[in-house]
């Protein structure tokens, strides 16, 4: 069974600076996904990145990055240039690619911009 | 594409009573997922069709649950004899295929008092 590790619960940054959120798996698997999503307290999970395990080109989406190490199974959300609407309870999410679109969440990390 | 409905966003209920919530996924998504976030905590897989056929249920999802997609359209999800341990987020999703638009609905809170 896959297992993701959000060992950070709570996390804070001052407005525009940056921020790095971790996560770890486990699994014997060699082609998966990874994400990240964001949970604001409208509750309604947001995808914020994907990533492909076969890639090896870490994901870029406009101000969040991933680092992407697949032999230490680490997964980490860089968030460049905080904002307050970044506000949010942050979750790694894995899958398997033949497992059907279940995906295997932590437990999350509240992240905190502040002004 | 008006996104993933749940319905309703909070229920309140007493223990023993049974209670149903339904999900309406995006029009074209052939693919729907059950999920159960408890406080403090991510969410967990619990049941997943591909158009109207359950093809996954987790060892969560015990006989007092139970889903169904009719006509691969909306999904229900029912609990019955409610217990306090039922107290939790239950989210819907939908994707079109394996991960493309993999879109989440915002919750039903179901708190059994």
């Amino acid at each position: 069974a896959q297992t993701v590790t959000q060992s950070q619960p709570e996390m804070s940054v001052q407005e525009a600076e940056t921020v790095t959120l971790s996560c770890t798996y486990d699994t014997s698997e060699s082609n998966y996904y990874l994400f990240w999503y964001k949970q604001p307290p409208s509750r309604q999970m947001i995808l914020v990145i994907r990533q492909e395990a076969y890639k090896q080109q870490n994901a870029t989406e406009n101000r969040f990055s991933v680092n992407f190490q697949k032999a230490a199974k680490s997964f980490s959300l860089k968030i460049s240039d905080s904002q307050l609407g970044d506000t949010a309870m942050y979750f790694c999410a894995f899958m398997r690619l033949d497992n059907a679109g279940k995906s295997t969440f932590g437990d999350g990390t509240t992240l905190t911009v502040k002004p | 594409d008006t996104g993933v409905s749940q319905d309703p966003r909070h229920k309140i209920t007493k223990r023993g009573q049974n209670v149903t919530f339904r999900c309406d996924p995006i029009s074209e998504h052939n693919r729907l997922y059950w999920y159960r976030q408890t406080l403090g905590q991510g969410p967990e897989f619990l049941t997943y069709f591909q158009n109207e056929a359950q093809l996954e249920k987790s060892r969560l999802l015990s006989d007092r649950f139970s889903a169904e997609r009719p006509k691969g359209s909306f999904s229900t999800l029912e609990i019955q004899r409610t217990e306090q341990g039922d107290s939790a987020m239950y989210l819907c999703a939908s994707s079109l295929g394996l991960v493309e638009r993999y879109t989440f609905g915002s919750g039903t809170r179901l708190t059994v008092v």
